[in-house]
Parts: structure tokens; sequence; C-alpha cells
């Protein structure tokens, strides 16, 4: 079991550029979720899939941020335009069912300048 | 609706001294509650989770918790703190059938030699 993988795992970008951030997570899981840490806000839950479907994005902050699962082995994270304030960790996480622990990737760390 | 309040953002303890965190919890129902850990620059990982089952919950690395319905409290302990304990805790509830944990803002655990 190779747990939650995330690319990359540092991200320097400049304000305006486009930013995508990749997650495997554990196969055979059900769920699968992305957070966003920051010293100011702690973990923010933005979006969580269940198998693949997207059932709750209202912690997306605004139309600049994406996110899609194609298939059961792959999410993705988009920032389109960046910005500064956009700057923190990404985390992706996996669990089996409803109810069960989260397993996290190690996360990326985006800096926008 | 479910809330978690984690008293203490900081706290410090010497090496071989009782480890006490604190994590109230909020819910409407019974709910499933965990205890995760981070280390620097990585994600975070389970160290433990109460499902009913009974109401001391022993995890990983030595620490238990205790869960306390007449407190609303599940306070995460360890007799004798060692060094590599050093991290920053959360503490996350989930409840109602969401599957969507609420994490608290985190415990940031230091160690004196």
């Amino acid at each position: 079991d190779a747990g939650v993988i995330q690319s990359p795992r540092h991200e320097v970008t400049e304000m305006g550029q486009e930013v995508t951030l990749r997650c495997k997570p554990i196969s055979g899981h059900d769920y699968l979720f992305w957070y966003r840490q920051t010293m100011m806000r702690g973990l923010e839950l933005l979006i969580y899939f269940n198998n693949n479907v997207p059932i709750d994005d209202s912690g997306m902050p605004e139309d600049r941020f994406s996110a899609k699962m194609p298939n059961a082995s792959f999410s993705t994270l988009k920032i389109q335009p960046s910005e500064p304030r956009d700057s923190a960790v990404y985390f992706c996480a996996s669990s089996r069912t409803g109810g069960s622990p989260l397993h996290f990737g190690n996360g990326t760390r985006l800096t926008v300048t | 609706a479910q809330s978690v309040t984690q008293l203490g953002s900081h706290v410090s303890v010497s090496e071989g001294a009782l480890v006490l965190l604190r994590c109230n919890y909020s819910s409407s129902v019974p709910p499933y509650l965990f205890w995760y850990v981070q280390y620097p620059n990585q994600g975070l990982q389970l160290l433990l989770k109460y499902t009913s089952a009974a109401t001391l919950v022993k995890g990983i690395n030595g620490f238990e918790a205790e869960f306390k319905k007449s407190e609303t409290s599940f306070h995460l302990t360890k007799p004798s703190a060692h060094m590599s304990d050093a991290a920053e805790y959360f503490c996350a509830v989930e409840s109602g059938g969401s599957y969507i944990p609420t994490f608290g803002r985190g415990t940031s655990l230091i160690v004196h030699p």
C-alpha cells in the first residue's frame, strides 16, 4: 500500500499562472477529499468526492478553483489564475467508507509570488 | 451540526512528563471521534479512533483517549512524553452520517529535554 500520493511536493509560481495539483488515492477507497492548510485558517475542506462524483464543493473559495476526479485513481485541483493569497499547503486524503479514518498525502506546498 | 474545540494552541511539557491534550466536541448524535498527528512537512496520520465500542481507546505510540459523553470530551493522553512526540495534534468529529470530519484547529506539542 503506497498511501495517498500527491504531486508536486512543492510548487512556486507567479501570480496569474495556472496551477494544477495532483492526487492518487489509495486503491479501493471510495471517498476523496481536498484540504487546504494555513496558519490563519487551519485545515479547511475544499471539496470531496464519493465514487468519483463531487458531493460538496461549498468550501472551494471561488470560481478560480476547480477539482476533477476522472477516475477512481486520480484527482486534480486546479487554480486559475493563481493569487498570492492561495499560498498554502494543499492536502489530498482518501477513506474507504464513510466513518473510516482519512489517509492523507504529504501535501503540496504552493507559493504564489 | 458538529464542531470541535481544542483548548490550547500550544502545550509544552518536559520529556518524561504526562501529556494531556484537550478536545471538546458538539454533536447532535453519537459521534465518531478521531485524533490525528502531523509531523513537520507531512500529512496527518491517524493516532486513534473512537467508535462506541469502548470509552477508553488506545492508539499508536502509547497514546490513548477517553470518551466522556457527559463532558462531551475526548482528551488525548500519554503517560511519558518523548522528544519524538513533538508534533501538531488534531482532534476530529464525524457524526450524523455526514461522513465529513470536522477538525479542530490543532495543538502543537512541544517537548523539552
